[in-house]
């Protein structure tokens, strides 16, 4: 079945620096890719998405690129903020599946230190 | 005002008891779901619905029950609630482009 992981936090940063947190997935087909970030006490946001291999999604500074080769959407940003702080999800829809069903990796918590 | 509204936003009740989580979205989206997110386990879809007359089960259903009464509210039933029901509970609506939008959360907790 879809599956999503990404790299297990806690992460934490100084402000300024540079942030990877990576994701790979497992999906038949051509999967819809996505990041949420989930600030707290809120609920989940779209961050950015890619619905096809090459792709680059980007929002509010970040950026990440649909990657078929390595079946792979790594979430990057330049220069992290304190107001970045947050649990960030990466996640895949099938388009085959109806697109009804989103499978969630297991979030990565993101605090940035001043 | 939040476009995906829950309520309530916390509540803590007792093994057995009958509890409803409700939603309600201003969108105008006909797609609505619930999922339940628990620590190291991400998100996991319980319900959706297309409309309200299409109700569907989603990866977690058992234990759980829901009703569509109109297309802005889909709300969330347990029947009879037990512990490891404790989690955060999301409901969302689905909007052009797939993009899904989450209301802020529910925390329930069975003691």
């Amino acid at each position: 079945g879809d599956s999503v992981t990404q790299m297990e936090g806690p992460v934490t940063l100084s402000e300024e620096a540079f942030l990877t947190i990576n994701c790979t997935y497992t999906a038949t087909g051509y999967p819809s890719l996505f990041w949420y970030v989930q600030y707290p006490g809120e609920g989940l946001q779209l961050l950015l998405k890619a619905t096809k291999a090459d792709d680059k999604g980007s929002n509010k500074g970040f950026e990440a690129t649909y990657r078929k080769e390595t079946t792979s959407f790594h979430l990057e940003k330049g220069s992290v903020q304190v107001s970045d702080s947050a649990v960030y999800f990466c996640a895949l829809s099938r388009p085959n599946f109806g697109n009804e069903k989103l499978t969630f990796g297991t979030g990565t918590r993101l605090t940035i230190i001043p | 005002d939040a476009d995906v509204t829950q309520t309530p936003r916390n509540r803590i009740t007792k093994t057995g008891k009958r509890i409803m989580l409700e939603c309600s979205q201003t969108k105008g989206h006909d797609r609505m779901y619930w999922y339940r997110q628990d620590p190291g386990l991400g998100l996991r879809l319980i319900y959706y619905s297309f409309d309200v007359k299409d109700i569907n089960k989603g990866e977690i259903s058992d234990g759980y029950s829901v009703s569509r009464q109109a297309q802005a509210k889909f709300s969330l039933s347990l029947e009879s609630a037990i512990p490891n029901q404790t989690a955060l509970y999301f409901c969302a609506t689905r909007g052009p482009g797939n993009t899904i939008y989450f209301g802020e959360g529910s925390w329930l907790t069975v003691v």
